[in-house]
């Protein structure tokens, strides 16, 4: 069955202590993994797009990377307007997209 | 680019009456929208995929005589949830994806509350 978690389910860093996201999938086939940030009572806001093992992007201070397992969101040097939860998105081939729980991330000044 | 707005952003309403929620790609063309419910403090769960011109596909356990979906055009998607009751509450989203790529780019979502 496909399946994606995310880890850890909450998380509270000090302004400008880097950590990590993990996205874990199960798919037949991935066609695309995605990364969205999500403000309380906002929709998801994209941020990558990762198509295959090895492939990284950056985007400010986030950086997304890929394996054949899973993913991780690196937040370097992060600020309070940081804080949000963060979503995790597999597409596979049959076209299904699924949501990971998601990751609430709190930056404390 | 890649903006999807919807309207209204927050709606109340009486139970037993019915509420339409808009959704438009404001800058390119959308050949699927998708149509999201999230409960507070959980993750989106998805109702169904309309494609332009056809049909929507229903999510198992989504009834689709309850939340009607239409796609008429390449920029506009509607949900209409008929006869609403105070279990139809929740935020609903849409998001809208191109005929050429797989990412979906969602709107702000809107929160109904039925009284």
């Amino acid at each position: 069955e496909d399946q994606v978690t995310q880890s850890p389910e909450a998380l509270r860093l000090q302004e400008g202590e880097s950590s990590s996201l993990n996205c874990s999938y199960t798919v037949s086939g991935l066609r695309g993994l995605f990364w969205y940030r999500q403000d309380p009572g906002k929709g998801p806001e994209f941020l990558f797009t990762l198509y295959s093992a090895g492939e990284e992007k950056e985007k400010e201070r986030l950086k997304a990377t890929l394996t054949k397992k899973e993913s991780f969101l690196h937040i370097t040097a992060p600020k309070p307007e940081d804080s949000a939860t963060y979503l995790c998105a597999v597409q596979a081939f049959d076209d299904k997209v699924i949501f990971g729980p998601g990751t609430s991330l709190s930056v404390i000044p | 680019g890649a903006v999807v707005s919807q309207h209204p952003s927050w709606v109340i309403c009486k139970s037993g009456t019915s509420v339409k929620i808009e959704c438009r790609s404001l800058d390119f063309q959308a050949t699927t929208m998708f149509w999201y419910r999230q409960f507070p403090k959980q993750s989106l769960m998805l109702m169904a995929t309309s494609n332009e011109g056809s049909k929507a596909t229903y999510e198992q356990g989504v009834e689709k005589d309850k939340f009607l979906i239409n796609h008429a055009s390449l920029t506009l998607s509607t949900l209409t949830v008929t006869s609403a009751h105070p279990e139809d509450s929740s935020f609903y989203i849409c998001s809208a994806r191109a005929e050429t790529g797989e990412t979906q780019y969602f709107g702000p979502g809107t929160r109904l509350l039925v009284l």
